[in-house]
């Protein structure tokens, strides 16, 4: 089955300190992967997308994420993590079924900035 | 403001009846999904319309549940003889073109708590 996973449940940095949040990958073809962010009492946002090319992407607010083939995953990171960052964050993979595609998210992460 | 609607915000129902939640998507988007999500999961997806058809529809839909999209603008999710297991936030999300390259616009979503 095509899908995503991200292995932690809560990430805590401090204020300052690069933040990682890990997403590893399970499809089948070439990955269209994607990152998007929840706030408190917000829809999810957009934060940035791997088609092909490079694989470093840079996104919104300062975010970036490194696409691996080799170790399937795509890892989004922030060299200084902010107080504002703190939200829930999902990576999800285009599902292609019957000619149709969707989006398929892990169970996300909640960050925690610590001032 | 231009962004995905979505009505009513919070629904409060006792099992057994009928809830309607009502989607706006932004203007010219012809891409049309619903996503249901519960408290540490990411969003799962229920249905995707592009312009009036619906295209596909998840296992998870019962036949409790219905969507539309009458003329391609709006759309409306039903879910008949509500049970507790049905209480989650569902969420809308729009998008355009044919191919899924671009990134997915969601609303805040509706939160239905079943009693």
């Amino acid at each position: 089955a095509q899908s995503v996973a991200q292995p932690e449940d809560q990430v805590n940095v401090a204020e300052g300190n690069p933040l990682t949040v890990k997403c590893t990958y399970s499809v089948s073809g070439n990955p269209y992967l994607f990152w998007y962010v929840q706030y408190p009492n917000r829809g999810l946002q957009f934060l940035l997308k791997y088609i092909t090319g490079d694989n470093l992407v840079k996104g919104s607010y300062g975010f970036e994420a490194e696409f691996n083939k080799s170790q399937t995953s795509f890892h989004l990171k922030k060299p200084s993590a902010l107080v504002s960052d703190s939200a829930l964050y999902f990576c999800a993979v285009r599902i292609r079924a019957g000619g149709n595609n969707r989006l398929a998210f892990g169970k996300g992460n909640q960050v925690v900035v610590i001032p | 403001d231009t962004g995905v609607s979505q009505n009513p915000r919070h629904k409060i129902t006792k099992r057994g009846q009928n809830v309607t939640f009502r989607c706006d998507p932004i203007s010219e988007h012809n891409r049309l999904y619903w996503y249901r999500q519960t408290l540490g999961q990411g969003p799962e997806f229920l249905t995707y319309f592009q312009n009036e058809a619906q295209l596909e529809k998840s296992r998870l839909l019962s036949d409790r549940f219905s969507a539309e999209r009458p003329k391609g603008s709006f759309s409306t999710l039903e879910i008949q003889r509500t049970e507790q297991g049905d209480s989650a936030m569902y969420l809308c999300a729009s998008g355009t073109g044919s191919s899924y390259t671009g990134e997915l616009f969601f609303g805040e979503g509706s939160r239905l708590t079943v009693l």
